[in-house]
């Protein structure tokens, strides 16, 4: 079974620029939750979605925003990139809402010059 | 307070050693515990989980749980080199949805 694919990989934008990253979960997994992970403030949770709905956001200014298709894959958006959204951004899935388990895509590293 | 605290380390062991990683948590409505591994420049990979009190095995590697102290911890058994990574401990309570709550990581280092 293909793990949790993300695309791209690496991506360099200036400040004022936005981005969208993709996320591909594990087929039959229905929930997908994005995290941002920084040196200095570790995983941080940007959003959860579950069935197309978000069901949950981290405490994250409104430039970050995401969505989910009717295939499961879901993509975050980044506006107005600040220098501080430099990080590496994770897609994680699972089954559903109460699966255990979670398991991680590759992550999309963005640099903000 | 956060959510999820962890000593960051770093933790350097001998090769054959038992590597010791602890985590505490601070809301008692947790229900889930899981611990990650994260070699440098990749993404996080399941160790194993734990929802009871106790200990739980899997291999060379121990979780154990007790709610009561609000404390888990992960026991590497036989430490190769090849553990050398940051664990990342992250608790979930269901009335959160899926939300897992993550720890900054402990960096384990075990020598030849």
């Amino acid at each position: 079974k293909a793990g949790v694919t993300q695309t791209p990989r690496y991506l360099i934008k200036t400040r004022g620029q936005q981005v969208t990253l993709s996320c591909s979960p594990i087929s039959g997994h229905r929930s997908v939750s994005w995290y941002q992970q920084t040196p200095g403030q570790g995983l941080q949770f940007l959003f959860e979605y579950f069935s197309e709905t978000q069901r949950n956001k981290g405490n994250f200014p409104g430039r970050f925003s995401g969505r989910q298709f009717s295939n499961s894959r879901s993509e975050m958006n980044v506006s107005t990139l600040e220098l501080g959204d430099s990080a590496l951004y994770l897609c994680a899935s699972s089954q559903g809402v109460l699966s255990y388990e979670q398991y991680f895509g590759p992550g999309t590293r963005l640099t903000v010059t | 307070q956060k959510e999820v605290e962890q000593n960051s380390g770093p933790l350097s062991v001998p090769e054959g050693a038992i590597a010791s990683l602890n985590c505490t948590y601070s809301d008692r409505g947790s229900q889930s515990f899981f611990w990650y591994r994260q070699y440098s420049g990749k993404s996080p990979e399941l160790i194993m989980f734990i929802y009871s009190n106790g200990d739980k095995e899997d291999g060379r590697f121990t979780a154990q749980l007790n709610k009561a102290s609000q404390y888990v911890s992960l026991l590497i058994r036989d430490s190769q080199p090849s553990d050398s990574a940051t664990y990342l401990c992250a608790v979930k309570r269901f009335s959160s949805g899926n939300q897992f709550y993550f720890g900054t990581g402990t960096s384990l280092t075990v020598i030849p």
